[in-house]
């Protein structure tokens, strides 16, 4: 399958602050999405992000706090915006090429909020 | 809506033996997929095992293999022979067919496998 790169593996913020966080895939893909997993819990989907367009977002999650963009089908970014401590967790990036193969993922941005 | 459910949250296995690892999950759908993904702690999920719905035959992979129960909606991952690099949490997840949802996971909330020697 194909890899994922996501960049930053890790930052330490400052509340209030924002941070984007970039995933790029080394080859196109039809279907990215954003997942969080916040200390020692499972993963969330945050939002499936739309090439061209507005990214779909789950129940919980709203486009101010996260928006996305996907401007091609290689690279999609994450914006974790106004941060508070609360935000602290682990953001991955999956990706899947089409409907019959399945999903794999980057290797995370794990993020610290002070 | 769908939900996944481990309620194993740690296990510990010697080298060299057998160890299974639960989950059930609830749904009202026929068709769907469920997934063992394993994270170490580099982070990365790494897919260990699929198995369809509409099969009855049990997915194996090597030293994995699944016991799969629609009618009782469980879906338990068997590692054999484990290994020190066998250490990880252990995610269960679901995958419906559905117009829309079909490219979404629902995770469980994991299953921290320690490895002795």
């Amino acid at each position: 399958s194909a890899v994922i790169s996501q960049k930053p593996s890790r930052d330490i913020c400052q509340r209030g602050t924002s941070l984007t966080i970039q995933c790029q895939v080394d080859s196109q893909v039809t279907m990215m999405f954003w997942y969080r997993q916040q200390p020692g819990q499972s993963l969330t989907l945050i939002a499936t992000a739309n090439q061209g367009s507005e990214a779909t977002y789950e129940s919980g999650f709203v486009i101010d706090k996260f928006p996305i963009s996907r401007p091609n089908l290689t690279f999609s970014t994450l914006t974790v915006s106004n941060m508070s401590p609360e935000d602290s967790s682990i953001y991955l990036c999956s990706a899947r090429e089409d409907l019959n193969t399945e999903a794999f993922f980057g290797q995370g941005t794990r993020l610290t909020v002070v | 809506a769908q939900t996944v459910t481990q309620s194993q949250p740690e296990m510990s296995v010697q080298e060299a033996e057998t160890v299974t690892l639960s989950c059930t999950y609830d749904t009202s759908e026929s068709d769907y997929y469920l997934f063992w993904y394993k994270q170490p702690p580099s982070r990365q999920m790494i897919l260990v095992i699929r198995q369809e719905a509409y099969k009855q035959q049990n997915a194996t992979e090597n030293r994995f293999s699944v016991n799969f129960q629609k009618a009782a909606k469980s879906f338990s991952l068997k590692i054999s022979d484990s290994q020190l690099g066998d250490a990880a949490m252990y995610f269960c997840a679901y995958r419906d067919l559905r117009a829309g949802t079909a490219s979404k996971l629902t995770f469980g909330t994991g299953t921290r496998l320690q490895v002795t020697l």
